[in-house]
């Protein structure tokens, strides 16, 4: 069963500190992806990558960073946690090619405390 | 930017027909997406349809696109307490390089009643 694995469901941190969520996909797929969900406003891009080593700004960068060292790994950085990035962060991958549709991780659900 | 909109909230009893509406405003979109998001779940792909096309059905599930007017509805047949769920609306950004950049709606908090 192919899958996004994000490393923790439930994180809950401190304001200043430096937090990292993990984004694994087992399915090759060159396209990955990283949205925050918030609440009467939908999903929304920070950071996609087409391949390894190369990353995009998405809509809300600001206060994010990426990694992409190999293909099947995307991890979200948060350099210095602030109480607005209390959110549900949504990982996914697709492959190359239009039409393909997402596939997402079962999300991570940061509080910053 | 694109945008696209849908409402937040609808309820339905069940067995009736739920019909969820999306508004995308993005004219060079090529594919146009439902997705399906379960309490504590990530997102689940439901139907995707193509811009070319007006109608697409799979089981219970049926998708009508009006392009002219940039609006996209998904009707769920004899709903059912397990349809309860964020449903999301979402269209493709053409890009270079063989990206599939999509845009998300809103979603809409589905309630099937008993």
């Amino acid at each position: 069963d192919v899958k996004v694995t994000q490393s923790s469901r439930y994180l809950v941190k401190r304001t200043g500190e430096k937090v990292f969520l993990e984004c694994v996909q087992d399915m090759d797929h060159e396209n990955m992806f990283w949205y925050r969900q918030d609440p009467g406003l939908g999903l929304r891009l920070i950071y996609f990558s087409y391949d390894v080593k190369m990353k995009e700004k998405g809509d809300i960068p600001e206060g994010y960073s990426v990694s992409r060292e190999k293909k099947e790994r995307f991890s979200l950085i948060l350099e210095s946690a602030s109480t607005n990035q209390t959110s549900m962060y949504l990982c996914a991958s697709s492959p190359v090619g239009r039409g393909v549709g997402y596939t997402f991780g079962s999300g991570t659900r940061l509080t910053v405390v | 930017g694109e945008d696209v909109e849908q409402s937040l909230f609808l309820s339905v009893r069940e067995g009736d027909s739920s019909v969820i509406n999306c508004t995308y405003t993005d004219s060079s979109s090529t594919y146009l997406y439902w997705y399906k998001q379960e309490p504590g779940a990530g997102l689940q792909l439901l139907t995707y349809i193509f811009s070319n096309m007006d109608m697409k059905q799979d089981q219970r599930l049926t998708v009508l696109l009006n392009k002219k007017d940039k609006h996209l509805s998904l009707r769920i047949a004899d709903t059912q307490t397990g349809d309860s769920a964020i449903y999301f609306c979402a269209e493709t950004d053409i890009l270079t390089g063989g990206g599939n950049k999509l845009t998300f709606g809103t979603g809409t908090q589905l309630k099937v009643e008993l």
